[in-house]
């Protein structure tokens, strides 16, 4: 089975600190993508890579950025925290298009509180 | 540009009642169409997808979709709900050649007994 570790379920951090989140797949997928979720929202994307130290724009990219320096591993960045980011964040990883027909697999999440 | 519908943010069910959550997809191209769910605490799990072979698809769980191109719908249904099907549902499109996925908002399936 495919599998997307998040390094952390739960994350409490304060105002203006610089805010790491990790994910690893297990399945040698050239995609990785960062979602945010929010209630009544769904889940809207920040930033994807579909490479190597290659990245996208994706809605939502303000006040985030990301680092893939291994084709396994993909980090959000948070530069300085506010509380409106505040949010669930989910990872996830696909092959590229035209395998399996971009099925992505979602880690399970973390749950980010900024105070 | 594509974007998906989900009609109502909550449906509520009797247990051994049918379901139905609704989802209706924009798009210029022939679309990939998928159905995720979430259960409490949990990350997407793959329910189902459409990708141009047969328009009715089956998935985990009992769950299938029909891929009705004049409607430009998709919906999920299920012909007896079980307790354990309380979850939220995002229905998602794509297309041919795209990474990224276009996530509807979500639609909370609530179970009663």
């Amino acid at each position: 089975d495919v599998k997307v570790t998040q390094s952390s379920r739960y994350l409490v951090k304060r105002t203006g600190e610089k805010v790491f989140l990790e994910c690893v797949q297990d399945m040698d997928h050239e995609n990785m993508f960062w979602y945010r979720q929010d209630p009544g929202l769904g889940l809207r994307l920040i930033y994807f890579s579909y490479d190597v130290k290659m990245k996208e724009k994706g809605d939502i990219p303000e006040g985030y950025s990301v680092s893939r320096e291994k084709k396994e591993r993909f980090s959000l960045i948070l530069e300085s925290a506010s509380t409106n980011q505040t949010s669930m964040y989910l990872c996830a990883s696909s092959p590229r298009p035209g395998d399996t027909k971009n099925i992505q697999y979602f880690g399970a999440g973390t749950r980010l509180s900024v105070l | 540009a594509q974007s998906v519908t989900q009609l109502g943010s909550h449906v509520s069910v009797s247990e051994g009642a049918l379901v139905l959550l609704r989802c209706n997809y924009s798009s210029s191209v022939p679309p990939y169409l998928f159905w995720y769910v979430q259960y409490p605490n949990q990350g997407l799990q793959l329910l189902l997808k459409y990708t141009s072979a047969a328009t009715l698809v089956k998935g985990i769980n009992g769950f299938e979709a029909e891929f009705k191109k004049s409607e430009t719908s998709f919906h999920l249904t299920k012909p007896s709900a079980h307790m354990s099907d309380a979850a939220e549902y995002f229905c998602a499109v794509t297309r041919l050649g795209y990474s990224t996925l276009t996530f509807g908002k979500g639609t909370m399936l609530l179970v009663s007994p």
